[in-house]
C-alpha cells in the first residue's frame, strides 16, 4: 500500500515561492506508469487540480496556474515536488499530493483516477 | 475548462434513508464508450477517496449503497440506507480533459 506525505514550509511570504515536497513510501515512484500530481482546497472551500507529471516525466498544469507552477521528480529520493511562484493570498489553502493511478480497458490512455493521498499540509501566504 | 455543477449544497439525511446528489457538466463526459466522471467522498478531516469511476462503478472497498448513474451531462450518486460513516463533503470529478475540475461539493450531515 503506497503512501504519501506532504512536507514543507506553513507559512510563505507575497511574491515569494511555494516549495512543497511529497514522500513516497511503499514504492517505488520509477516504476509503474502513475500521474504524480497535487492538488489544493482553500479553507472552507472545494477542489482545484494544480497539476501532474507522468512517470515519463511529461507534465501537465492547469492554466489558471500555468505560468507559475512547476512539479518535478526526484527519483533518488522516492518524492515529487511542487513549486509555486509569485504567490498571494489566494494561494493560502491545505495542498494535497495523490497519486493517479491510470487503469487499463476504460477507454482512453490518459483517464486516471487518484487512489492514494497524503494528509495535506495547509500553506498560508501571508507577511 | 468543464464546469462542473453540484446539488444539493448541503444533504441531511436521517439514517436508513436514501441519499441523491447530482452533478452536471458543461460538456459532455461521454467518450469512447465511457463517462468519464469519478466521485470521491471527504470525510470531516481526512483526504478525499474514490467512491465511484467511470460513472458508475464502484472503487474497491466501497459499499454497495453507494451507485453512480448517468450520461453525458447528467450524473446522480445515490446512497442508499445512509449510515453515519456515510457523513462528508462528496465531489465530482470530470476526467475527461485537463484541467481535471470537480463539483463544488455536497455536505452530508445525520440529521
Amino acid at each position: 500500500q503506497v503512501q504519501l506525505q506532504e512536507s514543507g514550509p506553513g507559512l510563505v511570504k507575497p511574491s515569494q515561492t511555494l516549495s512543497l515536497s511529497c514522500s513516497v513510501s511503499g514504492g517505488s515512484i520509477s516504476s509503474g506508469n502513475y500521474y504524480w500530481s497535487w492538488i489544493r482546497q482553500p479553507a472552507g472551500k472545494g477542489l482545484e487540480w494544480i497539476g501532474r507529471m507522468y512517470t515519463s516525466g511529461i507534465t501537465k498544469y492547469n492554466p489558471s496556474l500555468k505560468s507559475r507552477v512547476t512539479i518535478s521528480l526526484d527519483t533518488s529520493k522516492n518524492q515529487f515536488s511542487l513549486r509555486l511562484d509569485s504567490v498571494t493570498a489566494a494561494d493560502t489553502a491545505v495542498y494535497y499530493c495523490a497519486r493517479g493511478y491510470p487503469p487499463h480497458g476504460y477507454g482512453s490512455e490518459t483517464y486516471y483516477w487518484f487512489d492514494s493521498w497524503g494528509q495535506g499540509t495547509l500553506v498560508t501566504v501571508s507577511s | 475548462d468543464i464546469v462542473m455543477t453540484q446539488s444539493p449544497l448541503s444533504l441531511p439525511v436521517t439514517p436508513g434513508e436514501s441519499a441523491s446528489i447530482s452533478c452536471r457538466s458543461s460538456r459532455s463526459l461521454y467518450y469512447n464508450g465511457f463517462n468519464y466522471l469519478d466521485w470521491y467522498l471527504q470525510r470531516p478531516g481526512q483526504s478525499p477517496q474514490l467512491l465511484i469511476f467511470v460513472g458508475s462503478n464502484r472503487a474497491s472497498g466501497v459499499p454497495d449503497r453507494f451507485s453512480g448513474s448517468g450520461s453525458g451531462t447528467d450524473f446522480t450518486l445515490k446512497i442508499s440506507r445512509v449510515e453515519a460513516e456515510d457523513v462528508g463533503v462528496y465531489y465530482c470529478m470530470q476526467a475527461l480533459e485537463a484541467p481535471l475540475t470537480f463539483g463544488g461539493g455536497t455536505k452530508v450531515e445525520i440529521k
